[in-house]
């Protein structure tokens, strides 16, 4: 089993339309994480949700919007798509009790999001 | 957030060992020294992390200097499948698995 799994691997779509991105992890973990990965392969962080509760919002414009409708699932909804928003998006889990606990986060495989 | 310097880029041969380097001059006492490497068209995968002592387990070794301004990871005998970009990120402090990633260094393997 896949501990990280995310849906869709690839999404191709029009400028100004809707998306969503699933995770879920089965690792059992507190924490889940959206990660984006721009064309020059730099790695940010965008949200983390511990205990389905928002801890980190990475100043991210306003049309991205997580949900987490449990522990183990974590969406990312994208409103009117914008060319730049073009990316790969990674989720990760971590069993992150508490900040600096030096956890190891899992990622999953990566969403291509291309908007055209 | 503290910052690494890594080569941009690293050559190695089948299995002989790999150091990887990172220098972090401006590592605070609580941050960790994680690794974490990406293979092609997949996710960032853990490799190790520490605090102040050298670490192994089965995929690698970290080395951390005393001073903790430098780690190097080590990767006892290469393989073909080693090749990946690898991270050296500090996390600590306050966050909540808050990975700075940089540009990494890009470890190609001959066979």
């Amino acid at each position: 089993d896949t501990a990280v799994s995310q849906t869709p691997k690839y999404l191709v779509t029009q400028m100004g339309n809707d998306k969503s991105i699933k995770c879920e992890q089965n690792l059992g973990h507190d924490t889940m994480y959206w990660y984006k990965q721009d064309s020059k392969k730099f790695l940010k962080i965008m949200f983390s949700y511990n205990n389905k509760e928002l801890i980190i919002n990475e100043t991210v414009p306003n049309r991205f919007s997580p949900k987490s409708p449990d522990k183990a699932h974590l969406n990312l909804h994208i409103n009117s798509l914008e060319l730049g928003d073009s990316a790969v998006y990674f989720c990760a889990s971590s069993q992150a009790t508490r900040p600096g606990s030096g956890e190891k986060l899992f990622f999953g495989s990566g969403t291509q999001l291309s908007v055209l | 957030d503290a910052k690494t310097t890594q080569p941009n880029s690293m050559e190695s041969n089948e299995e002989e060992p790999v150091h990887l380097p990172c220098n972090h001059s401006t590592i605070s006492g609580t941050d960790y020294i994680h690794w974490y490497r990406q293979l092609p068209s997949q996710g960032p995968e853990y490799v190790i992390h520490g605090l102040t002592s050298n670490v192994n387990n089965r995929m690698a070794s970290l080395a951390i200097a005393e001073d903790r301004k430098s780690s190097t990871l080590i990767l006892h005998r290469a393989t073909l499948r080693d090749a990946a970009v690898y991270y050296c990120i500090l996390a600590g402090g306050t966050s909540y698995g808050k990975l700075t990633f940089g540009q990494g260094t890009i470890l190609t393997v001959h066979p």
